[in-house]
Protein backbone atom coordinates (compact mmCIF):
# COMPACT_ATOMS: atom_id res chain seq x y z
CA UNK A 1 0.00 0.00 0.00
CA UNK A 2 0.81 3.79 -0.45
CA UNK A 3 3.18 5.69 2.25
CA UNK A 4 2.33 8.23 4.52
CA UNK A 5 4.44 9.39 6.91
CA UNK A 6 4.16 12.02 9.81
CA UNK A 7 6.77 14.31 11.78
CA UNK A 8 7.39 14.93 14.29
CA UNK A 9 6.09 11.25 15.83
CA UNK A 10 5.98 12.75 18.88
CA UNK A 11 6.26 16.31 20.67
CA UNK A 12 6.56 17.94 23.92
CA UNK A 13 5.53 21.82 24.28
CA UNK A 14 5.24 24.02 26.59
CA UNK A 15 1.64 25.90 26.98
CA UNK A 16 0.96 28.44 24.74
CA UNK A 17 3.50 27.54 22.21
CA UNK A 18 2.51 26.24 18.30
CA UNK A 19 3.45 22.80 17.17
CA UNK A 20 3.30 22.21 13.59
CA UNK A 21 2.49 18.59 12.59
CA UNK A 22 3.61 17.73 8.70
CA UNK A 23 2.10 15.00 6.48
CA UNK A 24 3.43 13.45 3.21
CA UNK A 25 2.19 10.92 1.07
CA UNK A 26 5.61 9.56 -0.32
CA UNK A 27 4.73 7.71 -3.00
CA UNK A 28 1.52 9.35 -4.60
CA UNK A 29 -0.23 12.37 -5.39
CA UNK A 30 -3.16 13.90 -2.66
CA UNK A 31 -5.39 16.35 -3.80
CA UNK A 32 -7.32 15.72 -0.62
CA UNK A 33 -5.53 14.54 2.98
CA UNK A 34 -7.87 14.56 6.35
CA UNK A 35 -6.71 15.44 10.08
CA UNK A 36 -8.03 12.89 13.31
CA UNK A 37 -7.63 13.14 16.98
CA UNK A 38 -8.26 10.89 19.14
CA UNK A 39 -8.12 11.05 22.51
CA UNK A 40 -7.35 8.13 25.18
CA UNK A 41 -9.32 4.87 24.66
CA UNK A 42 -11.50 6.89 22.34
CA UNK A 43 -11.75 6.74 18.22
CA UNK A 44 -10.43 8.64 15.91
CA UNK A 45 -11.86 11.91 15.54
CA UNK A 46 -12.35 13.31 12.16
CA UNK A 47 -11.03 17.37 12.49
CA UNK A 48 -10.83 18.67 8.68
CA UNK A 49 -10.74 17.56 5.28
CA UNK A 50 -7.70 19.75 3.59
CA UNK A 51 -8.00 20.30 -0.45
CA UNK A 52 -4.58 21.08 -2.29
CA UNK A 53 -4.81 24.81 -2.60
CA UNK A 54 -7.63 25.68 -1.14
CA UNK A 55 -8.98 26.49 2.31
CA UNK A 56 -9.40 22.96 4.96
CA UNK A 57 -13.12 22.12 5.29
CA UNK A 58 -13.29 21.71 9.67
CA UNK A 59 -15.95 19.52 10.85
CA UNK A 60 -18.15 21.05 13.97
CA UNK A 61 -16.91 22.31 17.13
CA UNK A 62 -13.24 22.00 15.48
CA UNK A 63 -11.75 25.76 15.37
CA UNK A 64 -10.44 26.53 12.53
CA UNK A 65 -8.48 29.65 13.96
CA UNK A 66 -6.74 27.42 16.50
CA UNK A 67 -5.99 24.43 14.28
CA UNK A 68 -4.82 25.99 11.16
CA UNK A 69 -4.26 23.36 7.90
CA UNK A 70 -1.98 24.19 5.13
CA UNK A 71 -1.87 21.91 1.40
CA UNK A 72 0.45 23.63 -0.29
CA UNK A 73 1.50 20.51 -2.41
CA UNK A 74 0.03 17.29 -3.47
CA UNK A 75 1.84 15.22 -1.23
CA UNK A 76 2.24 17.85 1.98
CA UNK A 77 -0.18 18.72 4.47
CA UNK A 78 0.70 20.94 7.66
CA UNK A 79 -1.47 21.13 11.10
CA UNK A 80 -0.40 23.91 13.19
CA UNK A 81 -1.60 23.77 16.64
CA UNK A 82 -1.64 27.56 17.41
CA UNK A 83 -1.51 28.49 21.50
CA UNK A 84 -1.51 25.16 22.88
CA UNK A 85 -2.77 24.00 25.72
CA UNK A 86 -2.42 20.97 27.94
CA UNK A 87 -6.29 19.86 26.98
CA UNK A 88 -4.52 19.79 22.98
CA UNK A 89 -2.71 17.04 24.34
CA UNK A 90 -3.77 14.23 21.62
CA UNK A 91 -2.18 11.80 19.23
CA UNK A 92 -2.94 13.61 15.79
CA UNK A 93 -2.82 11.47 12.63
CA UNK A 94 -3.36 12.33 9.04
CA UNK A 95 -4.74 10.53 6.22
CA UNK A 96 -4.39 11.09 2.14
CA UNK A 97 -6.58 10.19 -0.27
CA UNK A 98 -5.40 8.32 -3.35
CA UNK A 99 -7.39 8.40 -6.25
CA UNK A 100 -7.11 6.99 -9.74
CA UNK A 101 -10.26 7.59 -12.42
CA UNK A 102 -12.97 7.84 -9.64
CA UNK A 103 -11.75 5.11 -7.54
CA UNK A 104 -10.48 6.64 -3.98
CA UNK A 105 -8.50 5.04 -1.30
CA UNK A 106 -7.09 6.01 2.12
CA UNK A 107 -3.70 5.68 3.68
CA UNK A 108 -3.09 6.63 6.73
CA UNK A 109 0.14 8.11 8.62
CA UNK A 110 1.76 6.71 11.85
CA UNK A 111 0.08 9.20 13.74
CA UNK A 112 2.11 12.23 16.38
CA UNK A 113 1.93 12.51 20.22
CA UNK A 114 1.37 15.94 21.19
CA UNK A 115 1.68 16.62 24.65
CA UNK A 116 1.36 20.14 26.25
CA UNK A 117 2.57 20.92 29.74
CA UNK B 1 -21.90 6.04 4.73
CA UNK B 2 -23.76 2.80 6.07
CA UNK B 3 -23.26 2.29 9.86
CA UNK B 4 -22.07 -0.97 11.36
CA UNK B 5 -21.98 -2.49 14.79
CA UNK B 6 -18.97 -4.24 16.07
CA UNK B 7 -19.00 -6.04 19.64
CA UNK B 8 -16.25 -3.53 22.13
CA UNK B 9 -13.94 -6.11 22.81
CA UNK B 10 -12.92 -9.78 22.34
CA UNK B 11 -10.66 -12.30 23.38
CA UNK B 12 -8.64 -15.26 21.64
CA UNK B 13 -5.43 -17.49 22.64
CA UNK B 14 -2.51 -17.06 20.69
CA UNK B 15 -2.56 -19.67 17.97
CA UNK B 16 -6.15 -20.01 17.17
CA UNK B 17 -7.98 -18.55 15.14
CA UNK B 18 -9.86 -14.81 15.64
CA UNK B 19 -13.27 -14.50 14.12
CA UNK B 20 -14.64 -10.46 14.49
CA UNK B 21 -18.31 -10.14 13.07
CA UNK B 22 -19.31 -6.55 11.98
CA UNK B 23 -23.02 -6.26 11.59
CA UNK B 24 -23.82 -3.74 8.47
CA UNK B 25 -27.64 -4.47 7.56
CA UNK B 26 -28.24 -0.58 5.91
CA UNK B 27 -25.28 -1.39 3.49
CA UNK B 28 -26.06 -0.02 0.09
CA UNK B 29 -25.08 -1.87 -3.52
CA UNK B 30 -22.39 0.30 -3.78
CA UNK B 31 -20.90 -0.07 -0.43
CA UNK B 32 -17.65 -2.33 -0.21
CA UNK B 33 -16.74 -3.74 3.83
CA UNK B 34 -13.60 -2.30 4.69
CA UNK B 35 -11.53 -3.47 7.87
CA UNK B 36 -8.56 -1.40 9.39
CA UNK B 37 -6.87 -2.35 12.45
CA UNK B 38 -5.14 0.21 14.98
CA UNK B 39 -2.39 -0.88 16.94
CA UNK B 40 -1.55 0.34 20.43
CA UNK B 41 -0.27 4.18 19.72
CA UNK B 42 -0.25 4.16 16.11
CA UNK B 43 -2.38 4.34 12.94
CA UNK B 44 -5.10 2.64 11.57
CA UNK B 45 -3.56 0.36 8.93
CA UNK B 46 -5.68 -1.29 6.38
CA UNK B 47 -6.34 -4.74 6.34
CA UNK B 48 -8.93 -5.65 3.46
CA UNK B 49 -11.62 -4.79 1.56
CA UNK B 50 -14.53 -6.26 -0.37
CA UNK B 51 -18.02 -6.54 -1.66
CA UNK B 52 -19.73 -9.34 -1.76
CA UNK B 53 -17.50 -12.18 -2.74
CA UNK B 54 -15.62 -13.61 0.43
CA UNK B 55 -11.86 -12.57 0.07
CA UNK B 56 -8.34 -13.53 1.29
CA UNK B 57 -4.87 -11.68 1.92
CA UNK B 58 -1.50 -12.58 3.35
CA UNK B 59 -2.76 -10.79 6.37
CA UNK B 60 -6.83 -12.02 6.91
CA UNK B 61 -10.25 -13.22 4.82
CA UNK B 62 -13.32 -11.64 4.89
CA UNK B 63 -16.37 -13.45 4.61
CA UNK B 64 -19.71 -11.56 3.59
CA UNK B 65 -22.61 -13.12 4.13
CA UNK B 66 -25.01 -14.04 0.60
CA UNK B 67 -27.53 -11.06 2.03
CA UNK B 68 -24.21 -8.57 2.66
CA UNK B 69 -25.91 -7.73 6.19
CA UNK B 70 -22.64 -8.90 8.46
CA UNK B 71 -19.84 -9.65 7.59
CA UNK B 72 -16.67 -11.91 9.51
CA UNK B 73 -13.06 -11.08 9.72
CA UNK B 74 -10.80 -14.25 10.28
CA UNK B 75 -7.44 -13.84 11.77
CA UNK B 76 -6.37 -17.45 11.06
CA UNK B 77 -3.30 -18.41 13.74
CA UNK B 78 -3.47 -14.77 15.87
CA UNK B 79 -0.56 -13.66 17.35
CA UNK B 80 0.12 -11.40 20.56
CA UNK B 81 0.84 -8.87 17.85
CA UNK B 82 -2.48 -9.05 16.33
CA UNK B 83 -3.87 -7.23 19.52
CA UNK B 84 -5.75 -4.01 18.38
CA UNK B 85 -8.80 -2.59 17.55
CA UNK B 86 -10.11 -3.27 14.70
CA UNK B 87 -12.65 -0.79 12.62
CA UNK B 88 -15.39 -2.16 10.34
CA UNK B 89 -16.36 0.43 8.20
CA UNK B 90 -18.40 0.40 4.84
CA UNK B 91 -17.65 2.52 2.26
CA UNK B 92 -18.41 3.29 -1.43
CA UNK B 93 -14.63 3.67 -2.91
CA UNK B 94 -16.51 4.92 -6.37
CA UNK B 95 -17.93 7.84 -5.08
CA UNK B 96 -17.18 10.92 -2.51
CA UNK B 97 -15.81 13.74 -4.06
CA UNK B 98 -13.47 16.49 -1.90
CA UNK B 99 -16.02 16.21 0.69
CA UNK B 100 -16.48 12.87 1.26
CA UNK B 101 -15.11 11.71 5.19
CA UNK B 102 -13.73 8.18 6.50
CA UNK B 103 -15.63 8.23 9.71
CA UNK B 104 -14.59 5.32 12.36
CA UNK B 105 -16.94 3.89 14.79
CA UNK B 106 -15.68 2.49 18.07
CA UNK B 107 -14.47 -0.53 16.74
CA UNK B 108 -13.76 -4.20 18.39
CA UNK B 109 -10.64 -4.54 21.08
CA UNK B 110 -9.08 -7.85 20.03
CA UNK B 111 -7.08 -9.19 22.63
CA UNK B 112 -4.68 -12.20 22.28
CA UNK B 113 -3.84 -14.31 25.08
CA UNK B 114 -0.76 -16.02 25.13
Amino acid sequence: GAVVSQHPSWVICKSGTSVKIECRSLDFQATTMFWYRQFPKQSLMLMATSNEGSKATYEQGVEKDKFLINHASLTLSTLTVTSAHPEDSSFYICSARWTMRGYNEQFFGPGTRLTVL
Amino acid sequence: DAKTTQPPSMDCAEGRAANLPCNHSTISGNEYVYWYRQIHSQGPQYIIHGLKNNETNEMASLIITEDRKSSTLILPHATLRDTAVYYCIVRDPNSGGSNYKLTFGKGTLLTVNP
